[in-house]
């Protein structure tokens, strides 16, 4: 496995049009978060996946964020009529949650940055 | 509720002299800590973790941190710094279901 996957790593775009980042996780991981990271700071939680629900989304930005994980593998995040506030490093990460031994191992992919002109 | 705060923004070191970057948390229940490495235009790289065993956790690239309850601190340390070393930290500590970070450390290591 050569870990988590993010693609693009960089992506340029126009204010108001819409983007979509992939994230690719460790196949045995169960469990896949986004986060976002603005200069300077830590990164953020936004949303994460155990398989393929969608269990905690209250921390998107805004209703222009949106996840989907559609069969418990790879995940996508859109952005829709984006702002230059969108700008930023989207972080994905996934790990393994077991029910008796918590979660282990937040791996974390290379990020997509994204740039809003 | 979980926080976590790096104390120092920056630091700055001499190549060979001793690391130390600090973390201090707050957590409702015993925690899981972490340590992550960021590169330029990179992601997040695991240093070390602790989940509640050895209080002294050793990790890559021969960091090493200690989780001291008392002091609601896990700090991390290397003996001598080098080149490559120079990075931003992160300290982040488990929530329910998720991580929370430090805002990080920049470290610059002075040849």
């Amino acid at each position: 496995d050569t870990g988590v996957s993010q693609d693009p790593r960089h992506k340029i775009t126009k204010r108001g049009q819409n983007v979509t980042f992939r994230c690719d996780p460790i196949s045995e991981h169960n469990r896949l978060y986004w986060y976002r990271q603005t200069l300077g700071q830590g990164p953020e939680f936004l949303t994460y996946f155990q398989n393929e629900a969608q269990l905690e989304k209250s921390r998107l930005l805004s209703d222009r964020f949106s996840a989907e994980r559609p069969k418990g593998s790879f995940s996508t995040l859109e952005i829709q009529r984006t702002e230059q506030g969108d700008s930023a490093m989207y972080l994905c990460a996934s790990s393994l949650n077991t029910l008796t031994g918590g979660t282990y191992g937040y791996t974390f992919g290379s990020g997509t940055r994204l740039t809003v002109v | 509720a979980q926080s976590v705060t790096q104390l120092g923004s920056h630091v700055s070191v001499s190549e060979g002299a001793l690391v130390l970057l600090r973390c201090n948390y707050s957590s409702s229940v015993p925690p899981y800590l972490f340590w992550y490495v960021q590169y330029p235009n990179q992601g997040l790289q695991l240093l070390l973790k602790y989940t509640s065993a050895a209080t002294l956790v050793k990790g890559i690239n021969g960091f090493e941190a200690e989780f001291k309850k008392s002091e609601t601190s896990f700090h991390l340390t290397k003996p001598s710094a080098h080149m490559s070393d120079a990075a931003e930290y992160f300290c982040a500590l488990t929530g329910a279901n998720n991580l929370f970070f430090g805002t990080g450390t920049r470290l610059t290591v002075i040849p």
